[in-house]
Formats: C-alpha cells, structure tokens, sequence
C-alpha cells in the first residue's frame, strides 16, 4: 500500500467554523507534512511531523493546529479561517525527515480543496 | 534559505518531440533534488530525483542532470506522449531537510 488517503476531498466553511482535515497512511512511513497549494502555485509548506513530534512549523498562523495521534495518522485542525486560506491543502509522508540524510520520496495524497466562504 | 528557480513556465510540444526543464538553486549545501509531476486534481508524485554526489540519471524516458559548480539542474522527456502533459516541479533540499520547490512548469503535449 503505497496510498496517502485525505478527507475530505472538498470542505466548505465558513470564518466561525471549527473542521479538520485527516490523513492516513500504512506505509510505515516516520515523517508526515502538511503543504498548502494555492491554483498553479507550487505546495508550500506548512508543518513536519517527525516520529509523532512537531519539528518544524513555518511559521503557520495558530488557525491552523496540526496534530499527529499515532504515526500513521495526521490532522490539520481550522478555526476562524480567512477566505484567503481557500487553497488545496496537501499531506503527504516519507520514511523519515533527515536526520543525516534526506527526506527521499515524498508520497502526496491528493489532496483536500479547502474553501472559505 | 534556499530559492529555486525555473524554466519555462509554460512549455507546448508535438507528440514524439523532447522537453527541457531547467532549475537554479541558490544553496551551494543543497544535495537532493527530486522533480514532482502533478497531474490535474492530484497530489504531486515524484517521478526521478539526483543526488549531489552524481551527474546524470536515467529512466526510461526521463533523465536529470545536475551541474554542481553551476548550481543548476534539468529534466529531460524524450518521445513525449500525451500522457506527459501535467505541471512539472522541480526542487532542491538543503542541510535543513525542507524541500524548496520551483514554481512549476506546465507542459502540454499536442497529438
């Protein structure tokens, strides 16, 4: 299985709403990313989880809270989003995030098309 | 930080025909470099990377060299096919193990 899965595929929210976005995957990997992509943009990132622990936040206004329950599982949390937070918001995992070497193959989901009304 | 750049940012070619994408990286300690196709309401994948301890790598159809000295690096199709239309990235990893990507290029193979 070499499948990143995101839900939802599509989410609509308004400023005051609290939703999360999931992501899952069982291929053993330590490291999982939060990316943001806005349209004909390349991803951007946002954070980095390595073996269940925050190692980098770029910086993410606090809207946003990821947060990582067991290695195979990702959440990104959204409360009083802005309309220019509408974007693709992406997960993706490696076998793990350095550390003395490089990250190697990022393995995307597809991704999920966040909009804020 | 590391910048990447790259061209062009559209490229249109006949079916059959090659394509060139071309990256610079600003970061002499960058040492990775993966280059990520997105097809049209998926996530990227990756489809070849190099790293710095090498030249030139091949697969299939793809192909990447790397040019240290010059900081720069490319991506060669040969034969495109139609199914090779999709936004291409390329991008380079530092010593901080954070991928900077380029800002794509959009290719469209004409049958």
């Amino acid at each position: 299985d070499t499948e990143v899965t995101q839900t939802p595929k599509h989410l609509v929210m308004g400023m005051t709403n609290k939703k999360s976005l999931k992501c899952e995957q069982h291929m053993g990997h330590r490291a999982m990313y939060w990316y943001k992509q806005k349209a004909k943009k390349p991803p951007e990132l946002m954070f980095v989880y390595s073996y269940e622990k925050l190692s980098i936040n770029e910086s993410v206004p606090s809207r946003f809270s990821p947060e990582c329950p067991n290695s195979s599982l990702l959440n990104l949390h959204l409360h009083a989003l802005q309309p220019e937070d509408s974007a693709l918001y992406l997960c993706a995992s490696s076998q793990d995030s350095g550390e003395g070497m490089d990250t190697g193959e990022l393995f995307f989901g597809e991704g999920s098309r966040l909009t804020v009304l | 930080g590391e910048n990447v750049e790259q061209h062009p940012s559209t490229l249109s070619v006949q079916e059959g025909d090659s394509a060139v994408i071309k990256c610079t990286y600003s970061d002499s300690a960058s040492n990775y470099f993966p280059w990520y196709k997105q097809e049209l309401g998926k996530g990227p994948q990756l489809i070849i990377d190099i790293r710095s301890n090498v030249g030139e790598k091949k697969d299939q159809r793809i192909a990447v060299t790397l040019n240290k000295t010059a900081k720069h690096f490319s991506l060669h199709i040969t034969e495109t096919q139609p199914e090779d239309s999709a936004v291409y990235f390329c991008a380079a990893e530092s010593n901080d193990y954070k991928l900077s990507f380029g800002a794509g290029t959009t290719v469209t193979v004409r049958a």
